[in-house]
């Protein structure tokens, strides 16, 4: 069974500043998707960023960018000149490839961004 | 853009009351699943449905939970007789069968936190 683990209950970044979070994950498949979930106050699912297995080149959206280390099993999210608005729990994600592809979420990382 | 949509936003009912939750995924889409998080913990997988029946279930997903698609636009998540622990979001999500579409992600809906007491 696949595995996501995010060992950073809460973080911090000043606004306009750039944080890290990290996320590994554990998976015997080769072709997988990988997700992270922004979900603020209300609780809705928002998708931020995906990025395929198969893809070397690590995928990027606006202010949030990925580094994927496939080998490594590492899929860290970097925010450049963070917000007031990114504060949010956020969530890496898993799917397979296969199958009816379920997503597996991680326990979650709690931003927290200081004006 | 569609969009999955879930009512009611809120539901309170009294232990060992039957609730039924309602999702209207998008409307192209032929995967349905349900999760559920419980409060301050992570969202986890309850069930995947596809061609009218389960594809895949969790060991959450026990004789208590059922899942319908009644009319061909809404996918329904009953429990029978509720407990306290089932309080929680309950988030519905839908995906397009093409394989090959982009994005070909789980669309998920805004949940519906259940509250039992």
């Amino acid at each position: 069974a696949q595995t996501v683990t995010q060992s950073q209950p809460e973080m911090s970044v000043q606004e306009a500043e750039t944080v890290t979070l990290s996320c590994t994950y554990d998976t015997s498949e080769s072709d997988y998707y990988l997700f992270w979930y922004k979900q603020p106050p209300s609780r809705q699912m928002i998708l931020v960023i995906r990025q395929e297995a198969y893809k070397q080149q690590n995928a990027t959206e606006n202010r949030f960018s990925v580094n994927f280390q496939k080998a490594a099993k590492s899929f860290s999210l970097k925010i450049s000149d963070s917000q007031l608005g990114d504060a949010a729990m956020y969530f890496c994600a898993y799917r397979s490839a296969e199958g009816y592809q379920k997503v597996t979420f991680g326990t979650g990382t709690k931003l927290q961004v200081i004006p | 853009e569609p969009e999955v949509t879930q009512t009611p936003s809120h539901q309170v009912t009294q232990m060992g009351q039957e609730v039924i939750l309602r999702c209207v995924p998008i409307s192209n889409h032929l995967y349905f699943y349900w999760y559920r998080q419980i409060l301050g913990q992570k969202v986890e997988f309850l069930v995947s449905f596809y061609n009218n029946e389960i594809s895949e279930k969790s060991e959450i997903f026990d004789d208590q939970f059922s899942v319908e698609r009644p009319d061909g636009s809404n996918f329904t998540l009953k429990i029978r007789s509720t407990k306290l622990e089932d309080s929680a979001m309950y988030f519905c999500a839908s995906k397009t069968a093409l394989s090959n579409a982009k994005p070909n992600e789980q669309f998920f809906g805004p949940g519906t936190r259940l509250t039992v007491l």
